[in-house]
């Protein structure tokens, strides 16, 4: 079955950047889409098709992507950004697929 | 401002059926901007889909569920439900209902803009 592969965890001082990759074959083909989730609550978008922001989410969030990797950036983090954040994206046959998620410590 | 809101016994003994209803409210499920879908987290673990339906009725499923899972839509209720079968102590999680965009050429994005806030169902005897 299709996998997103991201890192178990990524550590970032206030005001740093936080930089959180996905990989997987099919993302040349497939967009890819972010979601960050706080303990006891649902999954928020944060990045849509790539690379574009949802109203509301603030610019310190942006995504990109490159071949068989995306990557969600958080520049500037703050101690609110401390969540897991998944990836997901869509296999050859159209199925969603989230990513293995990621958590961001702010340290 | 669209709401969902899971429901559905939070207790379900092994091999027997979980049902769990998806309400909509301040929107509609007969939309056809959006689709609807569930997905779970066991606990301490990852995301998972599970399920999505249109309201004319289209569906598609998870491979790794789709012999087990049945997903519907009532119109008249504004809801949408899912049923997953034969279930185990493996199917214990988070259950989410959430809505999906349809985009302006008709694809159905990724794009889950809102959530319902998720409801436990434990598998146990």
């Amino acid at each position: 079955s299709y996998e997103l592969t991201q890192p178990p965890s990524v550590s970032v001082s206030p005001g740093q950047t936080a930089r959180i990759t996905c990989s997987g074959d099919a993302l040349p083909k497939q967009y890819a889409y972010w979601y960050q989730q706080k303990p006891g609550q649902a999954p928020i978008l944060v990045i849509y098709k790539d690379t574009e922001r949802p109203s509301g989410i603030p610019e310190r969030f942006s995504g990109s992507s490159s071949g068989t990797t995306v990557t969600l950036t958080i520049s500037g983090v703050q101690a609110e950004d401390e969540a897991d954040y998944y990836c997901l994206s869509a296999d050859s046959s159209g199925t969603w697929v989230f990513g293995t998620g990621t958590k961001v410590t702010v340290l | 401002q669209v709401q969902l809101q899971e429901s559905g016994p939070g207790l379900v003994k092994p091999s027997e059926t979980l049902s769990l209803t998806c309400t909509v409210s301040g929107g509609s499920v007969s939309s056809d901007n959006y689709y609807w879908s569930w997905i779970r987290q066991p606990p301490g673990k990852g995301l998972e889909w599970i399920a999505y339906i249109y309201y004319s009725g289209s569906t598609k499923y998870n491979p790794s569920l789709k012999s087990r899972v049945t997903i519907s839509v009532d119109m008249s209720n504004n809801q949408f439900s899912l049923r997953l079968s034969s279930v185990t102590a493996a199917d214990t999680a988070v259950y989410y209902c959430a809505r999906g965009v349809i985009d302006s050429s008709g694809y159905y994005s990724g794009a889950f803009d809102r959530w319902g806030q998720g409801i436990l169902v434990t598998v146990s005897s």
